[in-house]
């Protein structure tokens, strides 16, 4: 079944330690997002990737980078996590950016920092 | 700035039906989304309105009035499995998702 894929589901990483987290899509969907959701709140955009084409959000944080090496793979880096930065952190793919493209999510990481 | 509201937490019983609300400031609109997160998984997508009027599918039913920024997910004839937050997010003029914090559903047998 084409889908996201993200690994690890769950990720401890100690308070200033760079952590990586790694997202897969057999969709072949242009654009690629990475969100952060805290508990009962909406997901906040960080990136997204038209293509190779990087947009980055105005209030994320320095500490968090990404990349996209190809269509399938996307990669979103916290270079000095805090105790802030935990959170479920969730993948998506779109097949465009245009009004009806519906996001498809992967289950996300939950990254906590000790 | 962009808003969108949705009440915080619904509780309905199984086997009746529940009415969802959103309301939403933007700049500019195109197109309203549901989707549905179980407790510690990932949104999945329920429903789509660019139009205003009803979409039907199955036993759930999304409602759009663009004219008074409004939408409703209507959920009938309710299952225990239900239980879950309901999100729901309007592609802006640049075609960003803004999203709502979500709503909570709880089911009672």
């Amino acid at each position: 079944d084409a889908m996201v894929i993200q690994n690890p589901r769950y990720q401890v990483t100690q308070f200033g330690k760079p952590v990586t987290l790694s997202c897969s899509q057999t969709l072949n969907h242009n654009v690629m997002y990475w969100y952060q959701q805290k508990s009962s709140q909406a997901p906040k955009l960080l990136f997204h990737y038209y293509d190779k084409d990087f947009n980055n959000e105005a209030d994320t944080p320095d500490n968090f980078q990404s990349r996209r090496p190809n269509t399938s793979f996307c990669f979103l880096d916290i270079r000095s996590p805090g105790l802030g930065d935990a959170a479920m952190y969730l993948c998506a793919t779109s097949d465009g950016a245009g009004d009806s493209y519906e996001q498809y999510f992967g289950p996300g990481t939950r990254l906590t920092v000790t | 700035g962009q808003n969108i509201d949705q009440p915080t937490e619904m509780t309905a019983t199984e086997g009746a039906i529940v009415q969802i609300n959103c309301t939403y400031q933007t700049s500019g609109f195109n197109g309203l989304f549901w989707y549905q997160q179980h407790a510690g998984e990932a949104p999945t997508f329920l429903s789509y309105n660019v139009l205003d009027g009803l979409e039907e599918k199955g036993r759930f039913s999304s409602f759009l009035s663009r004219s008074k920024g409004y939408s409703y997910l209507l959920l009938k004839e309710l299952q225990m499995k239900d239980s879950a937050s309901y999100l729901c997010a309007v592609k802006d003029s640049n075609y960003q998702l803004i999203w709502g914090a979500g709503t909570k559903l709880i089911i009672k047998p």
